[in-house]
């Protein structure tokens, strides 16, 4: 049975640095074709897809936001860590992980941490 | 960077009847379109990847066709829990891409 998980902080203050971790189970990310990415959901709005690892390492960033994130894993804990910079109150959102088997989409995904920007 | 537009935004159905969603890429994404349903507080899921081939479990009722630009949801006959949002999203470029969703309310 495939898990994910998001943790993190609930609330951030604007220009500081936001640090997710996305637990999981039932999958390795050494395996072949598997894949973890990073989908964000401001409040009532649509799903932007953010960063995707993959098990070769390689790394995929949205166009707009790909100065302000890495996303990074560690095998050793099945974790991958999503870091944004320079957080603004847009940027408010509940964040998801997700993985993907190379080639198909996203098949199963965590319930979602909620991140408020506010000062 | 491939936009994918949806339509309608809101669509109002009433039970039993279908339901049809449109997707369009800016530019051909082959057969790599997903569907997504999301109910309120929930995470998104997979109904349909590949344009046309139903994720396990996803009933039967929900059918997805069109390759290239153009793609479409269709819900056969739509039951209770059928009403909620969906979206597509592009896999076949990076970034993958999601469209703006559709709401499907009850008339």
């Amino acid at each position: 049975q495939v898990t994910l998980r998001e943790s993190g902080p609930a609330l951030v203050k604007p220009t500081q640095t936001l640090t997710l971790t996305c637990t999981f189970s039932g999958f390795s990310l050494t395996t072949r074709k598997m894949c973890v990415s990073w989908i964000r959901q401001p409040p009532g709005k649509a799903l932007e897809w953010l960063a995707l690892i993959d098990w070769d390492d390689d790394k995929y960033y949205s166009t707009s936001l790909k100065t302000r994130l890495t996303i990074s894993k560690d095998t050793s804990k099945n974790q991958v860590v999503l870091t944004m910079t320079n957080i603004d109150p847009v940027d408010t959102a509940t964040y998801y992980c997700a993985r993907r088997i190379s080639a198909r989409p996203y098949d199963s995904w965590g319930q979602g941490t909620l991140v408020t920007v506010s000062s | 960077e491939i936009v994918v537009a949806q339509s309608p935004a809101t669509l109002s159905v009433s039970p039993g009847e279908r339901a049809t969603l449109s997707c369009r890429a800016s530019q051909s994404v082959s057969s790599n379109l997903a569907w997504y349903q999301q109910k309120p507080g929930q995470a998104p899921r997979l109904l349909i990847y590949g344009a046309s081939t139903r994720a396990p479990g996803v009933p039967g009722r929900f059918s997805g066709s069109g390759s290239g630009t153009e793609f479409t949801l269709t819900i056969s006959s739509l039951q209770s829990e059928d009403f909620a949002s969906y979206c597509c999203q592009q896999y076949n470029d990076w970034p993958h891409t999601f469209a703006q969703g559709t709401k499907l309310e009850i008339k």
